[in-house]
């Protein structure tokens, strides 16, 4: 049975300050790990990374996968208060186990 | 170009009924799963369909049932609801071409049994 666990589970900073969420897992047939971000709805999808050593980035967030080590890390830069969300972590494909999640908070 | 749509967005429902969600996956898309969402369990896997085909099933008693039409879209169905299943179901889809991984989730239907 795949396995996700996020770490911290809430984290409180303020605004500009940079974060790093962490993702390990457990899977026994890896094909993809996910990033998405959510409010109060829906998850939005963020990235997808299938290879190791690779950074994918969009504007302030950045993610990379070590498939060797077994983990994933997001990181936010200078956070603003609209990336207050809970974010989550999800293997497989297309089947996805997801993490609980970490709970950002900035503070203005 | 739209993205998921789910409806109805919100249910009201008493315990022993049934009850249907409707999804309809971006277009072009042919795979729709379902996620249930609740406090406690956080999202979980209940199925995914492909061309009209059930792919993957999660480990959720036979009371959670569901099916795809020709036109991809897609119905999950409740039977007998018990209190526990209060929670948000979304459904994503998934397709694009060349990130056939990558799953979009609709805003989800809320579900409260009382």
């Amino acid at each position: 049975e795949d396995k996700v666990v996020q770490s911290p589970l809430s984290l409180v900073v303020h605004e500009g300050d940079t974060v790093t969420l962490n993702c390990s897992y457990e899977v026994t047939n890896f094909r993809s790990l996910l990033w998405y971000k959510q409010e109060k709805k829906a998850p939005t999808f963020l990235f997808m990374l299938t290879s190791s050593g690779i950074e994918k980035k969009s504007g302030r967030l950045s993610s990379i996968l070590d498939k060797k080590e077994l983990f994933s890390i997001l990181n936010i830069t200078a956070t603003q208060t609209g990336d207050s969300a809970v974010y989550l972590c999800a293997v497989g494909a297309p089947r996805l186990t997801f993490g609980t999640g970490t709970r950002l908070t900035i503070i203005p | 170009k739209a993205g998921v749509t789910q409806t109805p967005r919100y249910l009201i429902k008493t315990r022993g009924q049934q009850v249907t969600l409707s999804c309809s996956p971006i277009s072009g898309h042919r795979s729709v799963s379902w996620y249930q969402q609740t406090p406690g369990q956080g999202l979980q896997f209940l199925f995914e369909y492909f061309s009209e085909t059930q792919r993957n099933k999660g480990n959720f008693p036979g009371r959670f049932s569901g099916r795809q039409f020709s036109n991809s879209r897609s119905e999950m169905n409740v039977s007998t609801l018990e209190l526990g299943d209060s929670a948000l179901y979304l459904c994503a889809s998934r397709g694009r071409s060349g990130k056939p991984y990558e799953q979009y989730f609709g805003p989800g239907t809320r579900l409260t049994v009382t």
